[in-house]
């Protein structure tokens, strides 16, 4: 597809019980985002994939959420153990990275979003 | 602490009226600045952006933006409101180095009323 795919749509689950969430960025974009709308709180970040750096996972709010991507494509956040408070709409987003690009000009890094997935925690 | 500030959370405007909402911003240096639209259901959206230059940023769906530096204000305009207009709609920003590791204000809610 044209944009960046999550999946599932919806997810509703029991307390304790381990959900995994999925993101298919733009193909071609190295930068993968994820982040969680919760109400109340707003937009706020989880962590940043660019290509085989190492990850920055300054947002994740605890160690029961881990996210990978293989391939430098792909992306899975994973939450153990969820919780009632884990309930959020998680949003990927994908970009190029910014700077200068070959061929002139400078790419501004613009992030592409999601529909985002809806996490509900019984 | 880096912050962004969206001051009304919930405005109603009637169809075809003008429309300001405001940002303010808390940063260290002068960062990129964003404006997103959140329609319901759907994924966020860009709507303009501002890195450098002229200080007035046209976007698309009719908006623009003024950046401030002496205000610390980033405020999102548009002359006449559609009812197609009604969405949520965030103020971003992130650092002039590194990534677009956007912070969120937390949004204002806008009806319209035809």
């Amino acid at each position: 597809g044209a944009g960046v795919s999550q999946s599932p749509s919806n997810k509703v689950t029991e307390k304790g019980k381990d959900v995994e969430l999925r993101c298919d960025p733009i193909s071609g974009h190295t930068a993968l985002y994820w982040y969680r709308q919760s109400l109340g709180q707003g937009l706020e970040f989880l962590i940043y994939f660019q290509g085989n750096s190492a990850p920055d996972k300054s947002g994740l709010p605890s160690d029961r959420f881990s996210a990978e991507r293989t391939g430098g494509s792909v992306s899975t956040l994973t939450i153990q153990r969820t919780q009632q408070e884990d309930s959020a709409v998680y949003l990927c987003a994908s970009s190029l990275a910014r700077g200068r690009q070959r061929g002139g000009g400078t790419n501004t890094g613009e992030l592409f979003f999601g529909e985002g997935s809806r996490l509900t925690v019984l | 602490a880096q912050s962004v500030t969206q001051p009304d959370i919930h405005i109603t405007v009637s169809e075809g009226a003008s429309l300001e909402l405001r940002c303010n911003y808390s940063y260290g240096a002068t960062p990129y600045l964003f404006w997103y639209v959140q329609s319901p259901g759907q994924g966020l959206q860009l709507l303009l952006k501002y890195f450098s230059g002229d200080t007035l940023v046209q976007g698309i769906k009719g908006f623009e933006a003024e950046f401030k530096r002496s205000q610390s204000s980033f405020n999102l305009r548009k002359p006449s409101v559609h009812w197609s207009d009604a969405a949520e709609y965030f103020c971003a920003v992130a650092p002039l180095r590194g990534y677009n590791k956007l912070i969120f204000g937390a949004g204002t809610r806008l009806a319209v009323h035809p």
